[in-house]
């Protein structure tokens, strides 16, 4: 089975730096990413780490260590958009018929107060 | 980019009815589509993984005969909750991974809009 921890809720001030941590235990491991998602809407793909290592794209960043299954998203310059649920989620690549099935965190909720 | 739509975005029935939801891809094919449930300020549970012109495989605790799915074409999956009941009122949440994707499978997976379902 898949199990993924990630802390329920982070609050911080615009221009701040938060850090949301994910650690997983995985029966089969393809990879990490992590989603976005505003009250009420879908989920957006932020980013996605195979292998170890940082991953920059503009404000968001993600890591990736496999030894350790832990992964976290650095999200910096804070704004009071980014005031959302941040999901990582597991990929497991199980057999072809079923293709890469996600298996997501519990979620953090990230609030950004002015 | 990719887009996936759903339709309704929200409906609400009577206990005992059924609900059909739709999850289309617009701009690409998709052989793969997944449906997930999401209560309030909770995480996504998957739900069934759907599969263009196959049957769907579902998740350890769905009931493959209450929650119906039907992949017909390669944009379009069908969720139909049948007999609805209180409990199963949720945001239910489709996306589709795009045929042929990256090396190893592309990792990406696109998401619906989601249908937020009332049953009362």
């Amino acid at each position: 089975g898949q199990s993924l921890e990630q802390p329920s809720e982070v609050t911080a001030v615009e221009g701040a730096i938060v850090q949301i941590n994910c650690t997983y235990q995985t029966s089969g491991f393809y990879g990490l990413s992590w989603y976005q998602q505003h009250d009420g809407g879908a989920p957006t793909f932020l980013s996605y780490n195979a292998l170890d290592g940082l991953e920059e794209t503009g404000r968001f960043s993600s890591f990736l260590s496999r030894s350790d299954s832990y992964g976290y998203l650095l999200l910096q310059e804070l704004q009071m958009k980014d005031s959302a649920s941040y999901f990582c989620a597991v990929s497991a690549q199980t057999f072809k018929a079923a293709g890469n099935k996600l298996t997501f965190g519990g979620g953090t909720r990230v609030l950004v107060k002015p | 980019g990719a887009v996936v739509s759903q339709h309704p975005s929200w409906v609400i029935c009577k206990s005992g009815t059924s609900v059909k939801i739709e999850c289309r891809s617009l701009d690409f094919q998709a052989t793969t589509m997944f449906w997930y449930r999401q209560f309030p300020k909770q995480s996504l549970m998957l739900m069934a993984t759907s599969n263009e012109g196959s049957k769907a495989t579902y998740e350890q605790g769905v009931e493959k005969d209450k929650f119906l799915i039907n992949h017909a074409s390669l944009t379009l999956s069908t969720l139909t909750v049948t007999s609805a009941h209180p409990e199963d009122s949720s945001f239910y949440i489709c996306s589709a991974r795009e045929v042929g994707g990256g090396q190893g499978g592309s990792y990406e997976q696109y998401f619906g809009p989601g249908t937020r379902l009332t049953v009362t």
